[in-house]
C-alpha cells in the first residue's frame, strides 16, 4: 500500500535557527497537504500543494512539491517558540481524491528559547 | 473552536463498557472521518463517510462501530475494548468533489483510556 515517510522524526533547534522537514511518498501524489499539531492539540491544516515543482510561502514557512510529485518539504526560517509542534505531511490514497489521506509519522520540532 | 466538535474530550472506560464518541461539524462539508492517533504511530484512518455512505473500513475490529445519521454528525460506538485501544480518536471533515476540495478540519479529539 501507499507509504508516506517523513524525516527527521525529531528536530531540536535554538530559536532563530532554520528548520526543514522532508516527506517522501512511495507513489506519485495528486497533491500533498501539510498539517501542524501543537503538543496536546489536534492537527491543523496548513496548506495544499498540487502542481509539480510548486512552491508556496506562508510568512516564515516555505512549502515545496517535488517535480516528480513524490516528495515535499517544509522549511521554517528563523524559528520561534510558537513553531513548536509536530508537522505532518499527507497524501491522498490512490485515485487522486482528497478524501482518504495517508499521513506521515510527522516531525516533532522543539525550539529552545 | 475548529468547526468540528468532538465529545467527550476525555473518556476512561472498562473493557466491558459500552460508550459512544460524538462528532459534529457545521462547515458544510460532505465527508467525515475517524482517525486513531497512538504514540509513535502515524494517524490511522479508521472510517470514511462520503455523503453519509461509509466508503472505507480500514480493517477496523468490530468492537468499533461507526454511525453517520446525516452529513453533519458522526458517531463511534465502542464496546468490549482492549487496553491497546487507548489512544486519541480524532474526527475530521472535509469537502470533496471538484475545485472546492479542501484539507481536513480536525476536531479536538477524544482521549480514550481503556482500563
Amino acid at each position: 500500500g501507499q507509504q508516506v515517510m517523513q524525516i527527521p522524526q525529531y528536530q531540536h533547534v535554538q530559536e532563530g535557527e532554520d528548520f526543514t522537514t522532508y516527506c517522501n511518498s512511495s507513489t506519485t501524489l495528486s497533491n500533498i497537504q501539510w498539517y501542524k499539531q501543537r503538543p496536546g492539540g489536534h492537527p491543523v491544516f496548513l496548506i495544499q500543494l498540487v502542481k509539480s515543482g510548486e512552491v508556496k510561502k506562508q510568512k516564515r514557512l516555505t512549502f515545496q512539491f517535488g517535480e516528480a510529485k513524490k516528495n515535499s518539504s517544509l522549511h521554517i526560517t528563523a524559528t520561534q517558540t510558537t513553531d513548536v509542534g509536530t508537522y505532518f505531511c499527507a497524501g491522498p490514497h490512490s485515485g487522486g481524491s482528497n478524501y482518504k489521506l495517508t499521513f506521515g509519522k510527522g516531525t516533532l520540532l522543539t525550539v529552545n528559547p | 473552536e475548529t468547526g468540528v466538535t468532538q465529545t467527550p474530550r476525555h473518556l476512561v472506560m472498562g473493557m466491558t463498557n459500552k460508550k459512544s464518541l460524538k462528532c459534529e461539524q457545521h462547515l458544510g462539508h460532505n465527508a467525515m472521518y475517524w482517525y486513531k492517533q497512538s504514540a509513535k504511530k502515524p494517524l490511522e484512518l479508521m472510517f470514511v463517510y462520503n455523503f453519509k455512505e461509509q466508503t472505507e473500513n480500514n480493517s477496523v475490529p468490530s468492537r468499533f462501530s461507526p454511525e453517520c445519521p446525516n452529513s453533519s454528525h458522526l458517531f463511534l460506538h465502542l464496546h468490549t475494548l482492549q487496553p491497546e485501544d487507548s489512544a486519541l480518536y480524532l474526527c475530521a471533515s472535509s469537502f470533496i468533489g471538484g475545485i472546492l476540495e479542501s484539507g481536513y478540519t480536525f476536531g479536538s479529539g477524544t482521549r480514550l483510556t481503556v482500563v
